[in-house]
């Protein structure tokens, strides 16, 4: 299983955007890569996934080089209620995901 | 629709003493599993089943078993359980990994 490594913190003020990278310098072809959210309290939730270039969705892009050891999450004009948890992750198929600490975000008004 | 549903929220245990998480969903996906969290930890995989009629180990599946008891459900059962088991429990299906709400067990 790949092992990611990610910051394990970032602040942001309102409006500002954020990225946080994440490195995977072992990813597997089969591989994708999936970021997640996870308030307090509550389960974590998908945000998005890619395998390789760029996919962008009503609530995140995330960009992949072309030897996607690396990827980053791009939250566009964060505000107060983007404050969470993101876990980076890369998996294949239904092979189990594996969680590390995330990066907490907190954005400041 | 309610998604991936936990049963119970909240549970409270003597050490030693017994109980079975359940886990149903209604999306139809053949993956379903079962992690816990720690306080300020990440989330750690205790057993997953890839479709009905198999499960497998995790990282952490020492106290635990698990019962996929058709497409739908998904049980999680500490036989004895001990405070080191005090965690939330999340269950999550599919591909891209729905999770419940999550049970907060607490053991003394």
């Amino acid at each position: 299983l790949a092992k990611t490594t990610q910051p394990i913190s970032m602040d942001s003020y309102e409006g500002q955007e954020v990225n946080i990278t994440c490195s995977h310098n072992n990813i597997a072809t089969n591989d994708y890569i999936t970021w997640y959210q996870q308030f307090p309290s509550q389960g974590p939730r998908f945000i998005i996934q890619g395998y390789k270039t760029k996919v962008t969705n009503e609530v995140a892009s995330l960009f992949i080089p072309a030897d996607r050891k690396s990827s980053t999450l791009s939250l566009p004009r964060v505000s107060l209620s983007d404050t969470a948890v993101y876990y980076c992750l890369v998996h294949s198929g239904n092979t189990p995901l594996v969680f590390g600490k995330g990066t907490r975000l907190s954005v400041i008004a | 629709n309610a998604g991936v549903t936990q049963t119970p929220k909240f549970q409270v245990l003597k050490t030693g003493q017994s109980m079975t998480l359940q886990c149903a969903q209604d999306m139809n996906h053949n993956s379903m599993y079962w992690y816990r969290q720690d306080p300020g930890m990440g989330l750690r995989l205790i057993y997953y089943s890839a479709s009905e009629g198999t499960t497998d180990k995790g990282e952490v599946p020492n106290g635990y078993n698990v019962s996929r008891l058709n497409k739908r459900e998904f049980s999680l059962r500490l036989e004895s359980a001990a405070p080191s088991q005090t965690s939330v429990y999340f269950c999550a299906t599919g591909y891209e990994q729905y999770f419940g709400p999550g049970t907060r067990l607490t053991v003394t």
